[in-house]
């Protein structure tokens, strides 16, 4: 079946730089979905993509599709204190069911 | 607007006992409902999908069952817990169509010993 690979798996990102986060999929998505979750709390939709190429920013996050739309980024510039927390990418598979990656803990170092 | 439900908080259970964890959506109709498990610093773990009342589709073989008895309600059960099935449980909804974003329930952790 589908899987969605995430790389890495975990971060220590220093306050004020930035990182990139990678999501790799084994077949072509429909779309893909980005989520966080905080530390102790449940995972919290950020934005979805959906055409070849396609890149979406919100303040300091910059989401992209890859171009065969089997992979896609999350890039966050001058991390903050505020984005510690686990990064999932998700992948919709027949039926609308989402399958997630294992996820991306990113701690950020003050 | 839509909101969902999902309770307890937190569960602590001894080996071989039963379990129920119950989930609720409202603001919406005909929601499609996941079950996910997530150990501890682990990524999410789809256990089981329903697109409709009594419509449960299970991913992995396991020590668990779903059911949905009404639209807007999913549960999830087990007979005999095991130290296994610790873990951080989520309940989650999602529309049909093209929107197909997640919304996810605050989760039960659950542990057993």
């Amino acid at each position: 079946g589908q899987q969605v690979m995430q790389i890495p798996q975990y971060q220590h990102v220093q306050e004020g730089e930035d990182f990139t986060t990678y999501c790799n999929s084994s077949t072509t998505l429909s779309n893909i979905q980005w989520y966080k979750q905080r530390p102790g709390g449940h995972p919290v939709f950020l934005i979805q993509l959906v055409k070849s190429g396609e890149v979406k920013k919100q303040k300091r996050l910059t989401f992209q599709f890859g171009e065969a739309k089997k992979n896609s980024s999350l890039h966050i510039t001058a991390t903050q204190t505020t984005d510690v927390g686990t990064y999932f990418c998700a992948g919709v598979r027949g039926n609308n069911r989402l399958a997630f990656g294992k996820g991306n803990q990113v701690v950020v170092i003050p | 607007s839509q909101t969902i439900h999902q309770w307890p908080a937190t569960l602590v259970q001894p080996v071989g006992s039963p379990l129920s964890l119950e989930c609720t959506v409202e603001g919406t109709s005909n929601p499609n409902l996941y079950w996910y498990r997530q150990a501890a610093g682990r990524g999410l773990q789809l256990l089981f999908y329903s697109v409709g009342i009594g419509q449960i589709s299970s991913e992995v073989p396991q020590n668990l069952s779903a059911s949905r008895p009404q639209d807007r309600q999913f549960i999830l059960s087990s007979k005999k817990l095991l130290l296994s099935d610790s873990g951080f449980y989520l309940c989650a909804w999602s529309g049909g169509g093209s929107d197909t974003e997640a919304f996810f329930g605050q989760g039960t952790r659950l542990t057993v010993v």
